[in-house]
């Protein structure tokens, strides 16, 4: 499994865009990146995932890196219900396994 | 539809007590997992279940827990006995398909404390 590199946590002000960034710079050529998200006190939440090209979903847009190695979630307006902490996982579309191994991930917290 | 139903949603007990807790997946979902969440960690996978058989249980701490999913619908994940270590949030998860690794739901969990 590739290894992620995301920041601990971020902050952003509500109705402002966030770009959270997560590195992954040994991730396979088969695999696809994914972000979920976890509120409070819930389970996480499937947002957005890509392979190469630029992704976007009423939710989220995924811009990734030409070579792969990073990939930024964009919140085109934060909003206080946004506040979560955020999950990049590379992981193989139909690996043997299937499975989502999760980080530490990035921490959300949105200002009024 | 509805989503991944777990429960109880919270749970104490002392250690080297017995606990169990019970997943029911979305319907028509043929995989199911159980993820142990420790305090400010990101889950951690425990087991995987396709139909009613194991697909891994690499991570299962298999001295003290166990899991089943009889039939191929609900699972129930058990401890025996707990230590103060197993506390932790407990998610069940549901697929579609293996490797659908964008169509995972997630119930809200069960929250165990061990005294």
């Amino acid at each position: 499994d590739a290894k992620t590199t995301q920041p601990n946590s971020m902050e952003s002000n509500e109705e402002e865009p966030v770009h959270l960034p997560c590195n992954h710079s040994t991730i396979s050529g088969t695999d696809y990146i994914h972000w979920y998200r976890q509120l409070p006190s819930q389970g996480p939440e499937y947002v957005i995932h890509g392979l190469t090209s630029n992704v976007n979903n009423r939710m989220a847009s995924l811009a990734i890196a030409e070579d792969r190695k990073s990939s930024t979630l964009i919140l085109h307006r934060a909003t206080l219900r946004d506040a979560a902490v955020y999950y990049c996982i590379p992981t193989n579309y139909g690996g043997s396994q299937g499975n989502l191994i999760f980080g530490k991930g990035t921490k959300l917290s949105v200002k009024p | 539809e509805a989503g991944v139903a777990q429960s109880p949603r919270y749970k104490i007990i002392e250690k080297r007590q017995s606990v169990a807790f019970w997943c029911n997946p979305i319907s028509g979902h043929a995989t199911l997992y159980w993820y142990q969440q420790i305090l400010g960690q990101g889950p951690k996978l425990l087991i995987q279940f396709q139909n009613n058989g194991v697909v891994d249980d690499s991570q299962l701490p298999k001295d003290r827990f166990s899991a089943e999913r009889l039939k191929g619908v609900d699972s129930t994940l058990k401890i025996q006995p707990a230590k103060l270590e197993d506390s932790a949030v407990y998610l069940c998860a549901s697929s579609f398909i293996r490797g659908w690794n964008y169509g995972y739901t997630f119930g809200s969990g069960t929250r165990l404390t061990v005294v």
